[in-house]
């Protein structure tokens, strides 16, 4: 099956700066890449996400690329602000047999903007 | 607007107790998924449902049974709880062509 590795597991950065996130995966009939905020107490928020048909898709502050060839793709968010602190996770999606699809999850990175 | 609704939001519940988390959404979705979230592990997929009338293992079934009640509803229910079942549970849901939406969890303790 799937397997998605997430790096780092945390991530200091100070506000202004850039945080970049890294996940691998290892079945090349995954086609979709969503990307995952998780705040406190709260469910998983799509941020962004991309398919395997696209390259780099941007939206405000945050982007993400995607390289198929070799299975990796990151998560970029750029001048970063506190509320950016959270917990960040990648996620692979492949075709399920009984219908639908699956995502199989990164272990997350949480992310910690400073002052 | 609620999206997807968890009830309830907290449990406690001692070994060898049952008990029914309870999931719905009200977007028309065809889709439903359970997972289970541990420290480390990120989320993996306990059951899902592609759409009315169908259920299929994930990942992670042993212990868990589901339900799809109808389109809006499904459920999962622990029958025998046990201390490794001691988790945080969401439920997702997933038009087609659309990205999966969670709801805000179930945190289970099972003593």
């Amino acid at each position: 099956g799937e397997n998605v590795e997430q790096h780092p597991s945390t991530l200091s950065v100070q506000e202004g700066d850039s945080a970049v996130i890294k996940c691998t995966y290892s079945d090349s009939a995954s086609n979709y890449f969503p990307w995952y905020k998780q705040e406190l107490g709260k469910g998983p928020q799509l941020i962004i996400d991309i398919r395997s048909n696209v390259g780099e898709k941007k939206d405000q502050r945050i982007a993400v690329t995607l390289n198929k060839t070799a299975k990796h793709f990151s998560l970029h968010i750029t001048e970063t602000q506190p509320e950016d602190s959270a917990v960040y996770f990648c996620a692979a999606s492949s075709p399920l047999t009984g219908g639908g699809n699956k995502l199989t999850f990164g272990t997350g990175t949480q992310l910690k903007v400073e002052l | 607007n609620a999206g997807v609704t968890q009830t309830p939001k907290f449990q406690v519940l001692k070994t060898g107790q049952s008990m029914t988390l309870q999931c719905a959404q009200d977007m028309n979705h065809n889709s439903m998924y359970w997972y289970r979230q541990d420290p480390g592990m990120g989320l993996r997929l306990i059951y899902y449902s592609a759409s009315e009338g169908t259920t299929d293992k994930g990942e992670v079934p042993n212990g868990y049974n589901v339900s799809r009640l109808n389109k809006r509803e499904f459920s999962l229910r622990l029958e025998s709880a046990a201390p490794s079942q001691t988790s945080v549970y969401f439920c997702a849901s997933r038009g087609d062509l659309q990205p999966q939406h969670f709801g805000d969890g179930t945190r289970l303790s099972i003593l």
